[in-house]
C-alpha cells in the first residue's frame, strides 16, 4: 500500500493549459504539503494544509491553487501553465503541522514538463 | 531565519566503506529537529533519520547515524558499510521558523562504486 500517492506521475503539456495533480495519503495524517523541486534539485515548500485548512501559502503565483476536500486529499491545480512551471511536484504528509518532531513522508513525485 | 548548508555537491566512496555527508544549520530556536532524506535516481524522497535538538543521544537507524554537534550547529549523516544502492542524492532539512514545513539544503550526490 502506497502511503502517499500522487497522480499523474508524468505530465507533458503545452503552455497555457490548465492541469491538476492529485494526492492522497492513507496514513491518517492531519497535515499535507506540496513541495516543488526545480531543475537544480532544490526543494521548496509551496503549500501546507492541516485538517483541510491552509497553513502555508509561500510566494507562489496565483495560478497555483491547492484544494483539500478532506484531510486525506490535497490536489494542486495549475492554470495557464508556463515553461518555468516545469519541475517535479511532491505531495507529502505528516501527523501534525509542527515539522519539528513530525516526520514528513513524501509521495513519489509528479514530473511536469511544459512545452 | 532557518538555513541548511550542505557544502559537498558530490561524494565518492567504495562499497563497504563508511562515508560522512556534511550538514550545518542556522536557527535561533532552542528546540528544533533535523531530518535527512535520500532521493535515488528514481526520484522518490525517502525519510532516513531524525535528530531532535534535545535528544541526548545521536540518532541511529540501521547503517545510518547522525553525528550531531549542537555547539557547532552540525548534523552530519554517517553511512556505514556503503552499498551500491546508497548511490543517491541526500538532503538535510530543518523545520522553518513557524515549524510548519521543512527547509532543505541543496543536497549531496553520493556515488558508491564496487
Amino acid at each position: 500500500d502506497t502511503a502517499v500517492s500522487q497522480t499523474p506521475k508524468y505530465l507533458v503539456t503545452q503552455m497555457g493549459n490548465d492541469k491538476s495533480i492529485k494526492c492522497e495519503q492513507n496514513l491518517g495524517h492531519d497535515t499535507m504539503y506540496w513541495y516543488k523541486q526545480d531543475s537544480k534539485k532544490f526543494l521548496k515548500i509551496m503549500f501546507s494544509y492541516n485538517n483541510k485548512e491552509l497553513i502555508i501559502n509561500e510566494t507562489v503565483p496565483n495560478r497555483f491553487s491547492p484544494k483539500s476536500p478532506d484531510k486525506a486529499h490535497l490536489n494542486l491545480h495549475i492554470n495557464s501553465l508556463e515553461l518555468g512551471d516545469s519541475a517535479v511536484y511532491f505531495c507529502a504528509s505528516s501527523q501534525g503541522f509542527r515539522a519539528s518532531g513530525n516526520t514528513i513522508y513524501f509521495g513519489e513525485g509528479s514530473w511536469l514538463t511544459v512545452v | 531565519a532557518q538555513k541548511i548548508t550542505q557544502t559537498q555537491p558530490g561524494m565518492f566512496v567504495q562499497e563497504k566503506e563508511a562515508v560522512t555527508l556534511d550538514c550545518t544549520y542556522d536557527t535561533s530556536d532552542q528546540s528544533y529537529g533535523l531530518f535527512w532524506y535520500k532521493q535515488p535516481s528514481s526520484g522518490e524522497m525517502i525519510f532516513l533519520i531524525y535528530q531532535g535538538s534535545y535528544d541526548e543521544q545521536n540518532a541511529t537507524e540501521g547503517r545510518y547515524s547522525l553525528n550531531f554537534q549542537k555547539a557547532r550547529k552540525s548534523a552530519n549523516l554517517v553511512i556505514s558499510a556503503s552499498q551500491l544502492g546508497d548511490s543517491a542524492m541526500y538532503f538535510c532539512a530543518i523545520a522553518n521558523q513557524a515549524g510548519t514545513a521543512l527547509i532543505f539544503g541543496k543536497g549531496t550526490t553520493l556515488s558508491v562504486s564496487s
